[in-house]
């Protein structure tokens, strides 16, 4: 399997653009989940989808953010308009649920920097 | 709301030694998942070890180990023969029992000296 893909792998845009992140789960995976990396504050979860269906939007920032998933293969993290401090590594992570304690995978991450 | 708390910012060990990391977590629930995550410098989140609240037999994977303290709150991981590839930041998370959700820790960040 090839694991959890995101891409970009790296994304460099200027304040006041629209910012999009994407992200394939792994085959058979049902749960999937937006996470944000800062030095500042650590990993925190975004967003999480059961069955394409958000479950907990409550950690999104604000209404800058949206998240989607259409199917079950694709999701995007969309941020409009990006400001600088929304420069952070991006990991989307899945699961196959639903079963608590289960690994959660993620992918290799979106560094994300607006100027 | 349930918090993690990893009090060390950095850890240093020998190679071929023994490091312990800590971690608490504050909660009122009694069924729960634990979980150390390793992320080396590729930034790749990997799972070392995980532990259900309700197992008492602490959980062990090759050269890491927990030492699970229900009553304490604590969730620390033992690794053993530390080797150069050990050296990443570690991150402990907690999962109650409605959700999927993980709370992670502020991490630790390990480095292996030669």
């Amino acid at each position: 399997d090839a694991g959890v893909i995101q891409s970009p792998r790296h994304e460099v845009t200027e304040m006041g653009q629209e910012v999009t992140l994407r992200c394939k789960p792994i085959s058979g995976h049902n749960s999937l989940f937006w996470y944000r990396q800062t030095m500042m504050r650590g990993l925190e979860l975004l967003i999480y989808f059961n069955n394409n269906v958000p479950i907990d939007d409550s950690g999104m920032p604000e209404d800058r953010f949206s998240a989607k998933m259409p199917n079950a293969s694709f999701s995007t993290l969309k941020i409009q308009p990006s400001e600088p401090r929304d420069s952070a590594v991006y990991f989307c992570a899945s699961t196959l649920g639903p079963k608590r304690g289960n690994e959660q995978f993620f992918g290799p991450g979106t560094r994300l920097t607006v100027l | 709301a349930q918090t993690v708390t990893q009090s060390q910012p950095e850890m240093s060990v020998q190679e071929a030694e023994t490091v312990t990391l800590s971690c608490t977590y504050d909660t009122s629930e009694s069924d729960y998942y634990l979980f150390w995550y390793k992320q080396p410098p590729s930034r790749q989140m990997i799972l070392v070890i995980r532990q259900e609240a309700y197992k008492q037999q602490n959980a062990t994977e090759n050269r890491f180990s927990v030492n699970f303290q229900k009553a304490a709150k604590s969730f620390s991981l033992k690794i053993s023969d530390s080797q150069l590839g050990d050296a990443a930041m570690y991150f402990c998370a907690y999962q109650n029992s409605g959700t999927y959700k993980y709370i992670f820790g502020t991490g630790t960040r390990l480095k292996v000296l030669a």
